[in-house]
């Protein structure tokens, strides 16, 4: 099975940096995906690392490390409309099982 | 652009009682999610489709089904109904069209299932 798991809250500022960690453990891994959900909203896709190193989309980035088993999500110049939970999430089985972590809610203050 | 289309968007039922979810995924994407998330919850991986036939089963009890019909919508049965199935139910798309292009999910608004 898939077991990830991430801290449960971080708080920030406006503008600053946050990174949330992701640890998982998995039978057979494809990858590392990360998922923005605000309150009450479907889960929406924000990035995904099937190689170690970063990947840079705008104000987010993402990191993984396979040989770690570790992986993060960077959010830079934060906003007051990132205040939502964050999912790590990684696929098993047949790769049509994706398993999300355990969540994140950041928090974003002005 | 067209969107994971998910009816009814709340459901309010009664133990014991029967309810359908429907999904209509995202035109040409071969592969249909379900998950059940609780409040604060994580979403909880229920069952998939692969161009309709079940791929991949998870956490989902005997009393629900789930199947994809030939125009690739799904359905979500559950049946006795219980106090805790109350959650909200997404249903999500994908498809392997290019690299790596099936790690997106597109998660429709979901169903807010209540049950008293």
């Amino acid at each position: 099975g898939q077991s990830l798991e991430q801290p449960s809250e971080v708080t920030a500022v406006e503008g600053a940096i946050v990174q949330i960690n992701c640890t998982y453990q998995t039978s057979g891994f494809y990858g590392l995906s990360w998922y923005q959900q605000h309150d009450g909203g479907a889960p929406t896709f924000l990035s995904y690392n099937a190689l170690d190193g970063l990947e840079e989309t705008g104000r987010f980035s993402s990191f993984l490390s396979r040989s770690d088993s570790y992986g993060y999500l960077l959010l830079q110049e934060l906003q007051m409309k990132d205040s939502a939970s964050y999912f790590c999430a990684a696929k098993g089985g047949s790769a049509r099982q994706l398993t999300f972590g355990s969540g994140t809610q950041l928090t974003v203050l002005p | 652009a067209a969107g994971v289309i998910q009816s009814p968007r709340h459901l309010i039922k009664e133990k014991r009682e029967t309810a359908t979810l429907k999904c209509y995924p995202i035109p040409r994407h071969d592969t249909v999610y379900w998950y059940q998330q609780g409040p604060g919850q994580d979403p909880q991986f229920l069952i998939s489709f692969y161009e309709k036939m079940q791929s991949d089963k998870g956490s989902i009890p005997d009393r629900f089904s789930a199947q994809q019909f030939s125009d690739y919508h799904s359905e979500l049965n559950m049946s006795s109904l219980e106090l805790g199935d109350s959650a909200l139910y997404f249903c999500a798309s994908s498809t392997r069209d290019s690299a790596n292009s099936n790690e997106k999910l597109f998660f429709g608004s979901g169903t807010q299932l209540s049950v008293l």
